[in-house]
């Protein structure tokens, strides 16, 4: 068990709609990265937050938002969805930020989104 | 801009093989390089890491040599068991950059 706990494990949806991941992340860490993993596209980036704000930003599309509140937890809000979208959305935290190998992610089991 | 690139799967070998997994790399910088594996059903874990050339990262009989020469980092098992089946990934991380570049996972699949 990393101690990231992501939910919902997995989420069904139509087209059009709009969905809203969790994550709570390890005792003690204060970024929390966000990636999409899909069979076409592979691991990407999408987003981190360091103690509520952004840091970096990836491949996230417009469509995609996240935030990250005053306990540490975070949300990936994902609007007008579309079949494309459809894949695995893991969310890992981090002691610090940066600092190459210093900063080891320690990842979710993931959020499987299949939207129909 | 910086990348990485595995040698492309699935991989299957049986109980007891030598297992060695390619990955090469592409960096401006000095990177730290990673192997995450991804158990069936579950999220990465973090297998090993290396900060530095010719530094060997190793863990349950894994290992993986920062090569800056070749700009590799293969993963090597001497012996491997059919728990060893998932998917390995190989990535690194500057530290002037917060995010992890991902090479596209290699399967590994281990008969009896």
């Amino acid at each position: 068990d990393s101690g990231v706990t992501q939910t919902p494990k997995h989420l069904i949806t139509a087209t059009g709609q709009r969905v809203t991941l969790r994550c709570s992340p390890r005792s003690g860490d204060l970024s929390v990265y966000w990636y999409q993993q899909s069979l076409d596209q592979g691991l990407q980036f999408l987003i981190q937050y360091y103690n509520g704000e952004e840091r970096a930003k990836g491949n996230i599309l417009e469509r995609f938002s996240a935030q990250q509140f005053p306990d540490l937890h975070s949300e990936l809000n994902l609007s007008s969805l579309e079949l494309g979208d459809s894949a695995l959305y893991f969310c890992a935290s981090s002691v610090a930020v940066g600092q190459g190998a210093k900063n080891i992610q320690y990842f979710g089991a993931g959020t499987r989104l299949s939207v129909l | 801009g910086n990348s990485v690139t595995q040698m492309e799967g699935p991989v299957t070998l049986s109980e007891e093989a030598f297992l060695t997994i390619n990955c090469t790399y592409t960096a401006t910088g000095y990177p730290s390089l990673f192997w995450y594996v991804q158990y069936p059903g579950e999220g990465l874990q973090l297998l090993l890491k290396a900060t530095k050339a010719d530094d060997k990262g190793s863990n349950k009989g894994f290992e993986a040599t920062y090569r800056k020469e070749t700009t590799s980092f293969h993963l090597e098992k001497g012996s491997v068991q059919v728990s060893d089946s998932a998917v390995y990934f190989c990535a690194l991380s500057e530290d002037s950059n917060y995010q992890l570049i991902w090479g596209a996972g290699t399967k590994l699949i281990i008969k009896p």
